[in-house]
């Protein structure tokens, strides 16, 4: 059963440019978790989804970042224009339910602005 | 503000030591901890806490919470060097949103 997958992996771009990252939670999993993680910082919850309705954006950095998710299948992450500090590692996570259900974790995209 | 710390940041034990790492947590409408183990790559589940004083196990793992005192432990015994990682607290509050402690690194000497 595959979980929850995420791409790009890595990506290395230049500031300014803009990022797409991409996410496939798992079958039948209903809510949807973008978090950022940096050694400053720590993991961090950017937004969240349930039944493919933006529930919580509160954690957003900035209107440089975007994120939808148009089925229950796909979910992305965009960040136009890029900066250096949005260098970090990007997680997805998907859960059965927002409320009770443990979180399951994609791989995660590096992110390198130069 | 809702908030999770986790003590100690960092933690050097040798192999078979017996180690107790923290978490305390101040989060409005709780609904559970969670803990999670990252490597060099994603978070993996560990447990799930909702109850207070009943001990979760798994293997030389096990975990306890407190709701009174707002806190629980993550106990590892007979350490071995596959268990060096971060490990991360979360707490859950009803909406579903999960904040994150800032994580205990733990390295297990041979």
């Amino acid at each position: 059963d595959a979980g929850v997958i995420q791409s790009p992996r890595h990506e290395v771009t230049e500031m300014g440019q803009e990022v797409t990252l991409r996410c496939k939670p798992i079958s039948g999993h209903n809510s949807l978790f973008w978090y950022r993680q940096t050694m400053m910082r720590g993991l961090e919850l950017l937004i969240y989804f349930n039944n493919n309705v933006p529930i919580d954006d509160s954690g957003m950095p900035e209107d440089r970042f975007s994120a939808k998710m148009p089925n229950a299948s796909f979910s992305t992450l965009k960040i136009q224009p890029s900066e250096p500090r949005d260098s970090a590692v990007y997680f997805c996570a998907s859960s059965f339910r927002a409320g009770g259900e443990t979180q399951y974790f994609g791989p995660g995209t590096r992110l390198l602005v130069l | 503000e809702d908030k999770v710390v986790q003590s100690p940041l960092s933690l050097v034990v040798h192999e078979g030591d017996t180690v107790t790492l923290n978490c305390s947590y101040e989060v409005t409408n709780f609904r559970s901890l969670l803990w999670y183990k990252q490597e060099k790559k994603a978070p993996t589940f560990l447990f799930m806490l909702t109850s207070s004083g009943i001990e979760k196990k798994s293997g030389r793992l096990s975990s306890i919470l407190d709701k009174k005192e707002l806190f629980s432990i993550l106990n590892i015994t007979a350490t071995q060097t596959g268990d060096s990682a971060v490990y991360l607290c979360a707490v859950r509050n009803q909406g579903g949103k999960l904040i994150f402690g800032q994580g205990t690194e733990l390295s297990v000497k041979p």
